[in-house]
């Protein structure tokens, strides 16, 4: 079974500065999909980037990017020029490629990111 | 498209007191989703479904059931509420096929058993 894992469970960052999220992940499969989502306190969960990762080139999303690193398993989230907006739960996940069944998400534990006026 | 709503947002049960949470999409989708998330995790697979009357078990499906009986709509059943179900649960859909398949979420529901 895959697992992702996030390991800061807060962050903080001032307001237009760079901050970064990280996320690893275990699986044995070569191919497979990676996301992160974004959890505002209104609970609302909202897809800010995905990554193939058949693709070597890394996700990016205006002010957020990722870098994927295949053999590392990583992949952390880069949110650049923060805004106080940016202010929510992270939430790396994993889906399976050849899972063509359930077609399901496995989540992280979330980062909670604070931004700083 | 109101996409996908979930009824209702806040509830309160005692142990033992049965309860159905709605979710309901004007998508099209093939795929539903039920997911819990515990204080400080990630959201967990209990049920999901790929078509009316086709389900199967996530995760964590104890104490939990679902029917789907439409496309549109995928209850999810609390027979006896536990207090290890106190949870906020995600319904989330999707159309389930092609590269850039992306699941939609609901709002939640904040449930607290006492």
């Amino acid at each position: 079974a895959q697992t992702v894992t996030q390991s800061q469970p807060e962050m903080s960052v001032q307001e237009a500065e760079t901050v970064t999220l990280s996320c690893t992940y275990d699986t044995s499969e070569s191919d497979y999909y990676l996301f992160w989502y974004k959890q505002p306190p209104s609970r609302q969960m909202i897809l800010v980037i995905r990554q193939e990762a058949y693709k070597q080139q890394n996700a990016t999303e205006n002010r957020f990017s990722v870098n994927f690193q295949k053999a590392a398993k990583s992949f952390s989230l880069k949110i650049s020029d923060s805004q106080l907006g940016d202010a929510a739960m992270y939430f790396c996940a994993y889906r399976s490629f050849m899972d063509t069944g359930r077609r399901a998400l496995t989540f992280g534990s979330g980062t909670r990111l604070q931004v700083q006026p | 498209n109101a996409g996908v709503t979930q009824t209702p947002k806040f509830r309160i049960l005692k142990i033992g007191q049965s309860m159905t949470l709605q979710c309901a999409q004007d998508m099209n989708h093939n795929y539903m989703y039920w997911y819990r998330q515990d204080p400080g995790m990630g959201l967990k697979l209990i049920y999901y479904s790929v078509g009316a009357g086709i389900t199967d078990k996530g995760e964590v499906p104890n104490g939990y059931n679902v029917s789907r009986s439409t496309t549109e709509d995928f209850p999810l059943r609390l027979e006896l509420a536990a207090p290890s179900q106190t949870s906020v649960y995600f319904c989330a859909s999707s159309l389930g096929q092609g590269v850039r398949d992306e699941q939609f979420f609901g709002p939640g529901t904040r449930l607290t058993v006492l």
